[in-house]
């Protein structure tokens, strides 16, 4: 019953370094995504993936990559962070259908020095 | 572009009062979803309740209700006999109908005082 599983949970970087965080998901979604949330300002879209083999910019995109990896995996990747990607990240993902929520992982706290 | 607004920055309700947490959006669109997730302090994101556009009766889950006005674009969430269990942050969050593109408003932070 694992639902969406997000790794780390918790990683400091340096400014300057490169992380990936790991998304995975075991309820045949096809639809995945990857928020951040800063304090005041709710969730922000960053990228989704509406299937496998396919990725799309969401509000905030600039500094990240993403990967699709399979139906299951979508991970986000910081080439170089920045202070300002200090946040933390929400991995979710979404069944077929207009009416189905989106299931979200526990987050992952990046802080960036 | 879309957006969602709660006015309410923090609220706070006596247990098993009722309180009603405030979310206007601003669309163009006719056909998109509406939904309530709750953030308690472990920071999991729990849908509480959600609404198609297209439906007139307002959703209803046990003591978790809303008030949609469509053409007000107001869908405010009521939680009836509060517990303390309920205290966390409620984010309010909008979609258009076949859009990945889901936008969050910035939270009203619930306290429930025993």
């Amino acid at each position: 019953n694992a639902g969406v599983t997000q790794t780390p949970k918790f990683q400091v970087l340096k400014t300057g370094q490169s992380m990936t965080l790991q998304c995975a998901q075991d309820m045949n979604h096809n639809s995945m995504y990857w928020y951040r949330q800063d304090p005041g300002m709710g969730l922000r879209l960053i990228y989704y993936s509406a299937s496998e083999g396919t990725t799309d910019k969401g509000e905030v995109p600039n500094g990240y990559n993403v990967s699709r990896l399979n139906k299951r995996e979508f991970s986000l990747r910081l080439e170089s962070a920045a202070p300002s990607q200090t946040s933390v990240y929400f991995c979710a993902s979404r069944g077929f259908g207009g009416n189905q929520p989106q299931h979200f992982g526990d987050g992952t706290r990046l802080s960036i020095l | 572009a879309q957006t969602v607004t709660q006015s309410q920055p923090e609220m706070s309700v006596q247990e098993a009062e009722t309180v009603t947490l405030s979310c206007t959006y601003d669309t163009s669109e006719s056909d998109y979803y509406l939904f309530w997730y709750k953030q308690p302090p472990s920071r999991q994101m729990i849908l509480v309740i959600r609404q198609e556009a297209y439906k007139q009766q307002n959703a209803t889950e046990n003591r978790f209700s809303v008030n949609f006005q469509k053409a007000a674009k107001s869908f405010s969430l009521k939680i009836s006999d509060s517990q303390l269990g309920d205290a966390a942050m409620y984010f309010c969050a909008y979609r258009i109908y076949n859009n990945n593109d889901m936008r969050f408003g910035a939270g009203t932070r619930l306290t429930v005082k025993p």
